[in-house]
């Protein structure tokens, strides 16, 4: 059984760009996050998802958005990047809310340049 | 803001002893208390879960909960280099619908 799918991987943008990034839960979990991990700090949270719809929101700024599709798969999309936005962005699955704790993605690397 | 700290790092323990994490936590109404371990380079990985007061056991691990003192400890008996990580304290808030992290405490074991 498959476990949390991110991807890319890695990415490097150039300030001011567009990056899109995407997420595929467990099998059966209906709701996903997302956390922003700046090296030497722990994850912080940007939003969650759940059965679609927004379920909470980190104090991030509008430049940060997402979205889940019906198959509950997500996306993450941060627009007109700045150098701070650099870091490891994690996508975490669950059955529902964070109540049972997260299974997590391997990540993906985002470094703007 | 609601806020989870944890003791500063990093902790150095030789094999074998005890290594003992703690993490204090804002939020009252915190129903959901959980230990993250993160290697390196390495996304991270839920190893324990407690939801009422007391101890949890699970190997060599024991997660500690006390609501009224809002305080979560992790202890690592035997410890081994493999342990070597970053140990992540997280707290739901009351609606579930966010988890909070704190900045973590870097384990080292010693050989």
């Amino acid at each position: 059984d498959a476990g949390v799918t991110q991807s890319p991987t890695h990415l490097i943008k150039t300030r001011g760009q567009h990056v899109t990034l995407r997420c595929s839960p467990i099998s059966g979990h209906k709701s996903v996050s997302w956390y922003q991990q700046v090296l030497g700090q722990g994850p912080q949270f940007i939003f969650q998802y759940y059965e679609k719809e927004e379920r909470g929101r980190g104090n991030f700024p509008d430049r940060f958005s997402a979205r889940q599709f019906p198959n509950y798969s997500s996306e993450l999309n941060v627009n007109a990047l700045l150098l701070g936005d650099s870091a490891l962005y994690l996508c975490a699955s669950s059955s529902a809310g964070g109540y049972y704790g997260y299974t997590f993605g391997s990540g993906t690397r985002l470094t703007v340049v | 803001q609601k806020e989870v700290e944890q003791n500063s790092g990093p902790l150095s323990v030789p094999e074998g002893a005890i290594a003992s994490l703690n993490c204090t936590y804002s939020d009252r109404g915190s129903q959901s208390f959980f230990w993250y371990r993160q290697y390196s380079g390495k996304s991270p990985e839920l190893i324990m879960s407690i939801y009422s007061n007391g101890d949890k056991e699970d190997g060599r691990f024991t997660a500690q909960l006390n609501k009224a003192s809002q305080y979560v400890s992790l202890l690592i008996r035997d410890s081994q280099p493999s342990d070597s990580a970053t140990y992540l304290c997280a707290v739901t808030e009351t609606s579930y619908d966010k988890v909070i992290f704190g900045p973590g405490t870097s384990l080292s074991v010693i050989p």
